[in-house]
C-alpha cells in the first residue's frame, strides 16, 4: 500500500548538520517532496526532487534519493534556529491527484 | 504567498452540531484538498477536488462531505460533529499534480475543537 515513513523526533545542535530520513513504498512515484511546517502555520514547499536524480542540493539544503531502497534524505548544513519545523517526505504515487504525506519529523534545535 | 485562506481560525462547538469550514482561494488553481492534521498522524487527507463540482474521497472522508460549486470555495462540512474530528483542518491547492516545482500552497489551518 501507499505509505511514507518517517521518524518523529530529531535533536540537533545549532551549528551541526541535520538529517531527516524517510522511505516510501510506491516506486514508481516521480517526484519526491519535502515540505517545512513552522509552528501555527500551514505546510510550505522546501524542495523536491525528481526520482531520475540521486541528489539534488539548494543552498544549505542537500537531498538525496536511493531509488532501489526507496530511501530520501534531506541533509540541512549549519542548522539554526530557525529551522526548527517539522518537516514532511511526500510522495505522489505514479501520477495519481493526491500526494502521500509522511507523519512529519519534528526537528529540536538544541543550543 | 499564495492568495488562500480559510475561515473560521478557530472555533469550538459542541457534539452532534452542523460545521462548515471554508476554503478561499484566488489563485483560480484546478485542485483543492482538505487535511487534518493530528499528533502522531501528521497529514491526512479527507477530501479533494479536480474541479468545479469534481470531487473525491481521501483516506479519512467518514463523517465529511464536501462542495465545490466554484474554482475559488472548497467547503467542508461536518454533519454531526463528534470529538473525534476535534483537529487543526488545512486547506491546500495547487495547479496540477505530478509536476515537480508544482506544489501545494496551504492555508494557515482551522482549529476545531468539538465537545
Amino acid at each position: 500500500g501507499e505509505d511514507v515513513e518517517q521518524s518523529l523526533f530529531l535533536s540537533v545542535r545549532e551549528g551541526d548538520s541535520s538529517v531527516i530520513n524517510c522511505t516510501y513504498t510506491d516506486s514508481s512515484s516521480t517526484y519526491l517532496y519535502w515540505y517545512k511546517q513552522e509552528p501555527g502555520a500551514g505546510l510550505q514547499l522546501l524542495t523536491y526532487i525528481f526520482s531520475n536524480m540521486d541528489m539534488k542540493q539548494d543552498q544549505r539544503l542537500t537531498v538525496l534519493l536511493n531509488k532501489k531502497d526507496k530511501h530520501l534524505s534531506l541533509r540541512i548544513a549549519d542548522t539554526q534556529t530557525g529551522d526548527s519545523a517539522i518537516y514532511f517526505c511526500a510522495e505522489i504515487p505514479n501520477r495519481d491527484d493526491k500526494i502521500i504525506f509522511g507523519k512529519g519529523t519534528r526537528l529540536h534545535i538544541l543550543p | 504567498d499564495a492568495g488562500i485562506t480559510q475561515s473560521p481560525r478557530h472555533k469550538v462547538t459542541e457534539t452532534g452540531t452542523p460545521v462548515t469550514l471554508r476554503c478561499h482561494q484566488t489563485e483560480n488553481h484546478r485542485y483543492m484538498y482538505w487535511y487534518r492534521q493530528d499528533p502522531g498522524h501528521g497529514l491526512r487527507l479527507i477530501h479533494y477536488s479536480y474541479g468545479v463540482k469534481d470531487t473525491d474521497k481521501g483516506e479519512v472522508s467518514d463523517g465529511y462531505s464536501v462542495s465545490r460549486s466554484k474554482t475559488e470555495d472548497f467547503l467542508l462540512t461536518l454533519e454531526s460533529a463528534t470529538s473525534s474530528q476535534t483537529s487543526v483542518y488545512f486547506c491546500a491547492i495547487s495547479e496540477s499534480v505530478g509536476m515537480g516545482d508544482n506544489e501545494q500552497f496551504f492555508g494557515p489551518g482551522t482549529r476545531l475543537t468539538v465537545l
